[in-house]
Parts: structure tokens; C-alpha cells; sequence
């Protein structure tokens, strides 16, 4: 039992590179979440889903895209990486609208 | 839109003593959750407050649930070094869809 894994943990990308962050549940979740985490700013939800097939915007969902085309998935992409997208994103699963499980993060630097 | 606000944003504690934590909303939230956050790891959950005037223990740790859902506070008692992290409290509106505001967290250092 994985819980959330996120791939890849750490990427360096020049500005106006894309890059695609994958995220995988295997505990069933019909809930996903991404989030994104600055110093001093807790974490901001970026983007989330609430079933196979659906997405919807957060707080800053500017810059990103989405997908959840299978249940255990969550793609977040950057079609073209900009300095202020430099961040530790991290992906998050639920059952409901209780307890968040996430996983260990990713750091992306963009130059 | 809802905001949550975290305070204090930093805590320095001697092992040994007690701190508390203050979270507070600009609206009502249907919940409020909180989560820890060990340096360089993912946030963890610790417990849900769902209860108007809820109190929950976890052994050292005492959460509250103000009775206008609006503020939450999380206090511990008797701080050890393994305390050392980012509280985090995250509130859930009641049209939020699971969506949590998240604060922007206490970091707590202690020093032996």
C-alpha cells in the first residue's frame, strides 16, 4: 500500500519549458487535490478533482492544467514554466471531505 | 473569499514548556482540520474538529473548535524536541466541496 506517490521528486526547468507532475492513490480516493507550497504562505490549492473525469480551479490556477482521466491519477502540467512557478507542489487524495493524505512532494525550480 | 489566518507564524519553546497555536476564519467553516508538517517532509493530519465548541485530545495535544466555528486553537503541553514542525490548520466552508483554506502555518522550533 503506496498511498500517494508523486513523480518526479525534484526538476530544474528553463522558463517556457512544459513539464508534466503525475500523482497516483491507490487507496480508492474519489478525491484529488494539488497544491502548491511557498515560505510563509502555507499551502494554495492549485487545482482539484472530485471524481474520475472531473476537474475544477482553486486558488491560483493560473499557468496550470489538469487531467484526471483514470481514478488513481492526477496530472498537473505546465505548458509554459515561468520563475514564479518555482515551488514544492504537492498532490493530496481524500474519501470525502475529511482527511487529506499527501504525498511527499515535489521541487521544481525554474530558471 | 474565505481567508484563514494563523498565528503566531513562529514558535520558539523550551522542551518542557506549553505553547498554543490560533487559527481564525473570515467566515464559518463546516470543519476545520489540522496538520503537521516535519521539516523537509508532506503535511500530515492530525485530527478533524467538526462541533461547534468541539475539544479533542491526542495525548499532549488539545484542539478546540470555537462555538462560532470560526477560530480553532491547538494546544500542547509539555513540549519535546519531537514536536519540532509546521502546524498547519485548514478550514472547510460549507460549499467547499472538500476544498480546505489552508493557514499559513506555526513553525515550531524547541530547543533543549
Amino acid at each position: 500500500n503506496a498511498g500517494v506517490t508523486q513523480t518526479p521528486k525534484f526538476r530544474v526547468l528553463k522558463t517556457g519549458q512544459s513539464m508534466t507532475l503525475l500523482c497516483a492513490q491507490d487507496m480508492n480516493h474519489e478525491y484529488m487535490y494539488w497544491y502548491r507550497q511557498d515560505p510563509g504562505m502555507g499551502l494554495r490549492l492549485i487545482h482539484y478533482s472530485v471524481g474520475e473525469g472531473t476537474t475544477a480551479k482553486g486558488e491560483v490556477p493560473d499557468g496550470y492544467n489538469v487531467s484526471r482521466l483514470k481514478k488513481q491519477n492526477f496530472l498537473l502540467g505546465l505548458e509554459s514554466a515561468a520563475p514564479s512557478q518555482t515551488s514544492v507542489y504537492f498532490c493530496a487524495s481524500s474519501y470525502s471531505t475529511d482527511e487529506q493524505f499527501f504525498g511527499p512532494g515535489t521541487r521544481l525550480t525554474v530558471l | 473569499g474565505q481567508q484563514v489566518m494563523q498565528i503566531p507564524q513562529y514558535q520558539h519553546v523550551q522542551e518542557g514548556e506549553d505553547f498554543t497555536t490560533y487559527c481564525n476564519s473570515s467566515t464559518t467553516l463546516s470543519n476545520i482540520q489540522w496538520y503537521k508538517q516535519r521539516p523537509g517532509g508532506h503535511p500530515v493530519f492530525l485530527i478533524q474538529l467538526v462541533k461547534s465548541g468541539e475539544v479533542k485530545k491526542q495525548k499532549r495535544l488539545t484542539f478546540q473548535f470555537g462555538e462560532a466555528k470560526k477560530n480553532s486553537s491547538l494546544h500542547i503541553t509539555a513540549t519535546q524536541t519531537t514536536d519540532v514542525g509546521t502546524y498547519f490548520c485548514a478550514g472547510a466552508s460549507t460549499d467547499s466541496w472538500g476544498k480546505l483554506q489552508f493557514g499559513a502555518g506555526t513553525q515550531v522550533v524547541v530547543t533543549p
